[in-house]
């Protein structure tokens, strides 16, 4: 069956612009999870949504980055105001409650 | 607060040769332990897993054995391949509601034909 699909692949921003991630879980996935991987931080927890509680958001490096989860199903992360330092491979992952997560492929951002 | 601590890499090993990449956590309770590999170009995927203390995961080849007392769960395998090429994650979940994965930085680990 269909993966955790992300989009884009690759992103190449210019800095100070905003961006926006999208991930499309595994369908029935109620946990969806976003990581960020990068050179000298490995991988880094950023948010997490379960259902219908409250997001999870302590991973967050700062008040730039947001992320929303639409109707249970779809999230998309936004960063704003992107600085060189947002430059990075984000993950997404999706699982059923407590279960195994399935990583999507990523997305690289890549901010000049 | 919680922690990973694995070997830095890279490791480069001839095929056929045994593996070892050592992984030591930092945990309040009980938390479950973790492998993941990334291969190249392909996204990161769950190798092994174990949930409490003395457990062994094992797929593909590996072992990791869940050790209380010494906080470790060590990556071992007996005859690596040149697929096994890949960066390796260890990891570990508090296992509550809270079910966030926290990642090791990765060793990169390369099989020479």
């Amino acid at each position: 069956g269909a993966g955790v699909s992300q989009s884009p692949s690759n992103k190449v921003t210019e800095k100070g612009k905003d961006v926006e991630l999208r991930c499309d879980p595994i369908s029935g996935h109620t946990a969806l999870y976003w990581y960020r991987q990068s050179l000298g931080q490995g991988l880094e927890f950023l948010i997490y949504f379960q259902g219908n509680s409250a997001p999870d958001k302590s991973g967050l490096p700062s008040d730039r980055f947001s992320a929303e989860r639409t109707g249970g199903s779809v999230s998309t992360l936004t960063i704003q105001r992107t600085q060189q330092e947002d430059s990075a491979v984000y993950l997404c992952a999706s699982s059923l409650a407590m279960g195994e997560q399935y990583f999507g492929p990523g997305t690289r951002l890549t901010v000049t | 607060g919680d922690s990973v601590t694995q070997m830095e890499g890279p490791v480069t090993l001839s095929e056929e040769a045994f593996l070892t990449i050592n992984c030591t956590y930092t945990a309040t309770g009980y938390p479950s332990l973790f492998w993941y590999v990334q291969y190249p170009g392909e996204g990161l995927q769950l190798l092994l897993k174990a949930t409490k203390a003395d457990d062994k995961g094992s797929n593909k080849g590996f072992e990791a054995t869940y050790r209380k007392e010494t906080t470790s769960f060590h990556l071992e395998k007996g005859s690596v391949q040149v697929s096994d090429s890949a960066v390796y994650f260890c990891a570990l979940s508090a296992g509550n509601r809270d079910d966030k994965i926290i990642f090791g930085k990765g060793t990169r680990l390369h099989i020479l034909p």
